[in-house]
């Protein structure tokens, strides 16, 4: 079956500017996961949801960081104001009800100018 | 604060040796630990997961064990191939959800 897919696989953006990337997770799961790969690093977690609710938004470094998950599929991460450190892959995941593996999508690789 | 760390940060082997990877974490109050393989420009695959309660996890060529107790796993590939060639990140869950704590990776070179 299908995997977690993201889109775009790359993004490249200018210093201000508003960015939004999207996750569509494995269909039937109902968890998901944002985490952030800077280079030479591990994943860092940056927010939960179970259903369509955070669950966790301990991991978002500021409030220029936002996801949403209106209908408990599909999510988006939205950052404002981006900045050169925002540079980094990001990465989603899902999870099956009841269940604690998660499947983890391709990645963002977003590049600010 | 869990912290999780990774030793070495890279290796080279050449293709046939055994490949032995360490992941140590500081809190010892896990869910599980999972081992990953990240290729590059990849997401990651799920290779080995070992509850709290276990001791070790095998799938062919790969064996990783836990000791909660001393916060140390340790991930085995046995007769490398240069088809292994990733980078492995190690990762602890503290609850039954929620998030992974990963360590910075080990990255592998097997040369044929």
């Amino acid at each position: 079956g299908a995997g977690v897919s993201q889109t775009p696989s790359n993004k490249v953006t200018e210093k201000g500017k508003y960015v939004e990337l999207r996750c569509d997770p494995i269909s039937g799961h109902t968890a998901l996961y944002w985490y952030r790969q800077s280079l030479g690093q591990g994943p860092e977690f940056l927010i939960y949801f179970q259903g369509t609710g955070a669950a966790d938004d301990s991991g978002l470094p500021n409030d220029r960081f936002f996801a949403v998950r209106p209908e408990g599929s599909v999510s988006t991460l939205k950052i404002q104001r981006t900045e050169r450190g925002d540079s980094a892959v990001y990465l989603c995941a899902s999870s099956p009800p009841g269940r604690e593996t998660q499947y983890f999508g391709p990645g963002t690789r977003l590049l600010v100018l | 604060k869990q912290e999780v760390t990774q030793i070495p940060a890279a290796l080279s082997v050449p293709e046939g040796e055994n490949l032995v990877l360490n992941c140590s974490f500081t809190d010892s109050a896990i869910y599980n630990l999972q081992w990953f393989r990240q290729d590059p420009g990849k997401g990651l695959t799920s290779l080995l997961l070992i509850q709290s309660s276990q001791r070790e996890q095998t799938s062919g060529r790969l064996n990783a064990s836990l000791d909660k107790s001393s916060g140390r796993s340790t991930l085995y590939i046995a007769a490398s191939q240069p088809g292994d060639s990733a980078t492995y990140l190690c990762a602890v869950l503290p609850d039954s959800w929620g998030k992974l704590q990963f360590g910075a990776g080990t990255q592998v070179v097997v040369t044929p």
